[in-house]
């Protein structure tokens, strides 16, 4: 059930600004909020932004957006320990569960 | 500041019920929805289901026939139970907080890799 579509890796230097995107519908994106979870090497996904706000403790290089149907996670100047798999999620009142993105490689050159 | 710690049985045989459960601390279990989600290199992450402290409970229709979630309020924890298992249940398994109904999750447990095999 992943109706969320997310680009499959994105890459930058040390410093650089990246931008992740998570594409849905009005099901899901349009109308709820949109968490965004980071997982390092299979460990156990950690929430960096809900909807756009910081969970505390989350480095305030972390932004979220959203417009219409598509939410957006910029990270504004990459660390090394941001490489990552990053997903979306958000709940869907059609299918009546959470969907969720099939990922965002992140690696820092 | 809630953290969420869960535990189970990680082999399973086919047909057996997968048990698990994940304790909560440091917060209320009042207001919060507690879920648990499973990820599987092939499907990715799924959510399975979800309850609050009042009992009440919503599970996703894919899984709603072998599915229940239950909370023990008196120890702070909840737990999932899913019969009869097969190789396709396979995953690692996390219990995650979300604050409102249909609220993002955070934070998560530290998952629970279940393995169902012969």
């Amino acid at each position: 059930q992943s109706a969320l579509t997310q680009e499959a890796s994105v890459s930058g230097t040390v410093g650089q600004k990246v931008t992740l995107s998570c594409t849905g519908n009005n099901n899901n994106i349009g109308t709820y909020p949109v968490g965004w979870y980071q997982q390092i090497s299979h460990g156990a996904p950690k929430t960096v932004m809900i909807g756009n706000s910081l969970p505390s403790g989350i480095p305030d290089r972390f932004s979220g957006s959203k417009s219409g149907t598509t939410a957006s996670l910029t990270i504004s100047g990459l660390h090394p320990e941001d490489e990552a798999d990053y997903y979306c999620s958000s709940w869907d009142y059609s299918l009546n569960v959470y969907v969720f993105g099939t990922g965002t490689k992140v690696t820092v050159l | 500041q809630v953290q969420l710690q869960q535990w189970g049985a990680g082999l399973l045989k086919p047909s057996e019920t997968l048990s698990l459960t994940c304790a909560v601390y440091g917060g209320s279990f009042s207001g919060s929805y507690w879920n648990w989600i499973r990820q599987t290199p092939g499907e990715g992450l799924e959510w399975i289901g979800k309850t609050d402290q009042s009992g009440f409970t919503k599970y996703n229709p894919s899984l709603k026939s072998r599915v229940t979630i239950s909370l023990d309020r008196s120890n702070n924890r909840f737990s999932l139970k899913l019969t009869s298992v097969t190789a396709a249940d396979t995953a690692v398994y996390y219990c995650a907080s979300a604050t409102d109904l249909r609220w993002p999750f955070d934070p998560w447990g530290q998952g629970t890799q279940v393995t169902v095999s012969s």
